[in-house]
């Protein structure tokens, strides 16, 4: 079955720079979630699309936006990148059909290293 | 985490044994969801359960919720060595809303 695709899968860049992450949610899912994953840490919800519409936004940082394109793909762009926002960035998707059960499933995430 | 925890925060046990794990949350929800993680990898999702469901079965994991007390447990029955990894639970309300995690239980099992 198609998972959620994310790219790059490692990313490195300098301070100051910009870093822009791809998401690709499964196929006929309407909700795409993006989350940051410190080391040792909980994952956090940073926001979520619905129908290409933001539905809910979380602790993301002004340097940060997303958008979600008519193909339903996803992308987060991280500006002004400080050492702190290294981390593991997690891409997520979910039906909210009647039958779906609202199940969220994680792609396998893209490293970001700042240096 | 300050929206909900996981005890214990790290587990290790022997090939064969249960482990258990627990979480608890503070708000309301409409389901809960169990991940696990291998190391600076993706989030498998495990199990969801429904805010109306009580106890559910996937193979060798068994979850249940308790909405009275705000909490879940996840029992992995005879563990294996690949086992091994980290375990989230994530919760969240009504049909498109975000997971919120709870702080993640690592789970050594020793061959």
């Amino acid at each position: 079955a198609a998972g959620v695709i994310q790219s790059p899968r490692h990313l490195i860049k300098e301070k100051r720079e910009t870093a822009t992450l791809k998401c690709y949610p499964i196929p006929r899912h309407d909700t795409v979630y993006w989350y940051q994953q410190g080391p040792g840490q909980d994952p956090q919800f940073l926001i979520s699309f619905y129908e290409k519409m933001q539905s809910d936004k979380g602790s993301i940082p002004d340097r940060f936006s997303a958008q979600q394109f008519s193909d339903y793909h996803s992308e987060l762009n991280m500006s002004s990148l400080e050492l702190g926002d290294s981390a593991l960035y997690f891409c997520a998707s979910s039906s909210t059909g009647i039958f779906s059960g609202n199940t969220i499933y994680f792609g396998e995430g893209s490293w970001l290293t700042v240096v | 985490s300050q929206q909900g925890e996981e005890d214990p925060q790290a587990l290790s046990i022997q090939e064969g044994e249960n482990a258990t794990m627990n979480c608890s949350y503070k708000t309301s929800i409409n389901n809960l969801q169990w991940y696990r993680q291998n190391s600076g990898r993706g989030l498998v999702h495990l199990i969801l359960i429904r805010s109306n469901e009580r106890e559910k079965h996937s193979g060798r994991l068994r979850v249940t919720l308790d909405t009275s007390k705000k909490s879940s447990s996840l029992l992995i029955t005879a563990s294996r060595a690949a086992d091994t990894a980290s375990y989230f639970c994530a919760y969240g309300g009504a049909a498109g809303n975000k997971l919120t995690f709870g702080g993640g239980t690592r789970v050594l099992v020793k061959p």
